[in-house]
């Protein structure tokens, strides 16, 4: 059975500072998805990483994927408030996609 | 264009009782996926279908879950009878074709009493 592990599971910040969330599993997948959902919505994807070692930017939001292609990062640079939300790792990507728990950031003003 | 719609947003029953949750794929989307999130879990996949056809049903929970797509078009999920392990969000999602990205609707919060 294929696991991701995400962390931290919770995440208080303030307004301005860096943050990173780690997803990790022992098995390999052949791409990466990154979704935040908002609460009473559903998941809305940020990023799809699929080679080993890649690295995508979106505005203040830096994703990669690990070399083995067993974990990934995402980092946000100088937080927001409206960054707020939570983030879902999610493996595989032709047919089921296997979640991680999920992170909950609060970026406070 | 439309995104992923969901009905009902949210369902309260009894134990024992039948609910019906319906999905609305995007416009032309063949790949059809419901997944499910019970409380403090991670979400997990229950089915997949391409068409009207299920392509991969190894999620589904028992035989009390039963999941139809007729036409092709919408699908729906029905639990007969509920229990109260069946509480969660059920999330609808669809994608163009195998290699393109799952939409998601907002779920379907159900609770069992």
């Amino acid at each position: 059975t294929q696991l991701l592990e995400q962390s931290p599971q919770f995440l208080s910040i303030q307004e301005g500072e860096n943050l990173t969330v780690y997803c990790n599993s022992s098995s390999v997948f052949s791409s990466l998805q990154w979704y935040r959902q908002e609460p009473g919505e559903g998941p809305v994807l940020l990023v799809t990483v699929v080679t080993g070692g890649e690295v995508k930017k979106l505005k203040r939001l830096t994703f990669q994927f690990g070399d083995a292609r067993k974990d990934s990062s995402l980092h946000i640079t100088a937080a927001q408030p409206g960054d707020t939300g939570l983030y879902l790792c999610a493996g595989g990507g032709s047919e089921k996609l296997v979640f991680g728990k999920g992170t909950k950031l609060t970026v406070n003003p | 264009e439309a995104g992923v719609t969901q009905f009902p947003s949210h369902s309260v029953i009894e134990k024992g009782q039948t609910v019906t949750l319906r999905c609305d794929p995007i416009s032309g989307h063949d790949n059809l996926y419901w997944y499910r999130r019970v409380m403090g879990k991670e979400i997990k996949f229950l089915l997949h279908f391409v068409k009207e056809s299920k392509q991969d049903e190894s999620g589904m929970p028992n035989n009390r879950f039963l999941a139809e797509r007729t036409g092709g078009t919408y699908s729906t999920l029905k639990v007969q009878p509920a229990e109260l392990e069946d509480s969660g969000v059920y999330f609808c999602a669809s994608s163009q074709d195998l290699y393109q990205p799952q939409h998601f609707g907002d779920g379907t919060r159900l609770s069992i009493l």
